[in-house]
């Protein structure tokens, strides 16, 4: 079974600074996707990032980029810039290519910004 | 595009109530997941469809659970008679699903917060 660690069940940064938020899994398959999803009070799930496994390149948009070791089987976030509306829940995701509802979710880092 | 729309946003009942929470799909997403959020257990899936029709709902915690997907664009989550350990926030989440080397992402609901006194 694949399983989705995230080790930091709290961040906190300085509000311009950049912050890197933690992720590992677990997997025997070779072609997968890995997401970082953003919760804020509102509850909201919104999309942040999207990382297919096959892509050595690491994915970025805008002041968000990850950091994708798949022989480490790590697939860490940072935000640079932070700004007081990135404070939110954000939650790792693994989903195995051809297993559209075997999405698994770690237990979520909350990020607190500080102005 | 509207996005996973849910409804209502808000539901406080009592125990042994019938409960229906709703979700409309983004428009041509052919996927449909019901997942429940809560501090102990986190984020679980409970149903997934696929064209409308169930393909695994080992996540349906009892028989007092049921959804149904009557079409393309509805679906709903049924739980008669409700109990307070039921309380939760339950999302729905759509995708478009295509075999071989698919992209697809869910993109999920704002949430129904459900509270059983």
């Amino acid at each position: 079974a694949q399983t989705v660690t995230q080790s930091q069940p709290e961040m906190s940064v300085q509000e311009a600074e950049t912050v890197t938020l933690s992720c590992t899994y677990d997997t025997s398959e070779s072609d997968y996707y890995l997401f970082w999803y953003k919760q804020p009070p509102s509850r909201q799930m919104i999309l942040v990032i999207r990382q297919e496994a096959y892509k050595q390149q690491n994915a970025t948009e805008n002041r968000f980029s990850v950091n994708f070791q798949k022989a480490a089987k790590s697939f860490s976030l940072k935000i640079s810039d932070s700004q007081l509306g990135d404070a939110a829940m954000y939650f790792c995701a693994y989903r195995g290519k051809y297993n559209n509802n075997d999405m698994r979710f770690g237990a979520g880092t909350r990020l607190t910004v500080k102005p | 595009d509207a996005g996973v729309i849910q409804s209502p946003r808000h539901e406080v009942t009592e125990m042994g109530q019938e409960v229906t929470l709703r979700c409309k799909p983004i428009s041509g997403h052919n996927s449909l997941f019901w997942y429940r959020q809560t501090m102990m257990r986190g984020l679980e899936l409970l149903i997934y469809f696929n064209n409308n029709v169930p393909i695994d709902d080992s996540g349906m915690p009892e028989d007092r659970f049921s959804a149904k997907m009557p079409n393309a664009s509805f679906s709903t989550l049924k739980i008669q008679p409700s109990e307070p350990r039921d309380s939760a926030v339950y999302f729905c989440a759509s995708s478009m699903w295509s075999s071989g080397r698919s992209t697809d992402t869910q993109y999920f609901g704002p949430g129904t917060r459900l509270t059983v006194l």
